[in-house]
């Protein structure tokens, strides 16, 4: 079946360690994206990736990083620099031309204690 | 950044009963889409929107792109439980690679 996924469903993670969330997908699509979604908010975009090796910062990419080395994969890094990363991720892609709607991920909730 | 203004923030309706909800902005969109969300879960793309005007319908959920093209209708016909969960709008402006989200909608549905 075509799809995203992500992996774990659940992190837990200390406060100052680094953590990697993981996103795939085999759609084919060119373009990717990382939100946060937190309690009673929509969604905000961290980061976007348009092509392999090329991202784009998205509202709010302070505390966060990526890298886009093959098409199906985009991990999200969340560094000890972000103030508050507790908070569920949601990873989305969407072709790049055309009607581009994005379809997400499952979601991973990160809890940092 | 911007955000695009949903309403309402919750409903509480009868199983049977239709259901509308609203997002507007003050900006133009070119492109409207909706969501829904399970807790827990991913969003679900229900319907997407190109041209104003377009009414478009998915099963017994319908979503209208407003003719100024700054906000966007979905109704949902004859309630059942498992429509409920929280549904979102989304937009893109023209010459823009990103969507702008609203806060969503919670829908919770009595039996």
């Amino acid at each position: 079946d075509g799809g995203i996924t992500q992996s774990p469903k659940y992190l837990f993670r200390k406060e100052g360690q680094n953590v990697t969330l993981s996103c795939e997908q085999n759609l084919n699509h060119d373009a990717m994206y990382w939100y946060r979604q937190d309690p009673g908010q929509g969604l905000r975009l961290i980061y976007y990736s348009q092509i392999v090796n090329d991202f784009q910062k998205g509202d709010i990419a302070e505390g966060y990083s990526v890298s886009r080395e093959k098409k199906e994969s985009f991990p999200l890094t969340v560094t000890s620099a972000q103030k508050n990363p507790t908070a569920f991720y949601l990873c989305a892609s969407s072709r790049w031309t055309g009607r581009n709607e994005q379809y997400f991920g499952p979601g991973t909730r990160l809890t940092v204690t | 950044g911007q955000q695009l203004n949903q309403s309402p923030q919750s409903m509480f309706i009868q199983e049977g009963e239709d259901v509308s909800m609203n997002c507007t902005s003050s900006s133009i969109f070119n492109t409207w889409l909706w969501y829904k969300q399970d807790p827990g879960e991913g969003p679900v793309l229900l319907i997407a929107l190109y041209k104003a005007g377009e009414l478009t319908s998915n099963g017994r959920l319908t979503a209208q792109f407003g003719i100024t093209r700054k906000d966007s209708f979905l109704n949902i016909s004859a309630s059942i439980p498992s429509d409920v969960g929280i549904y979102f709008c989304a937009g893109r402006q023209g010459g823009s690679e990103k969507l702008v989200f609203g806060k969503g909608t919670k829908l919770t549905v009595n039996p």
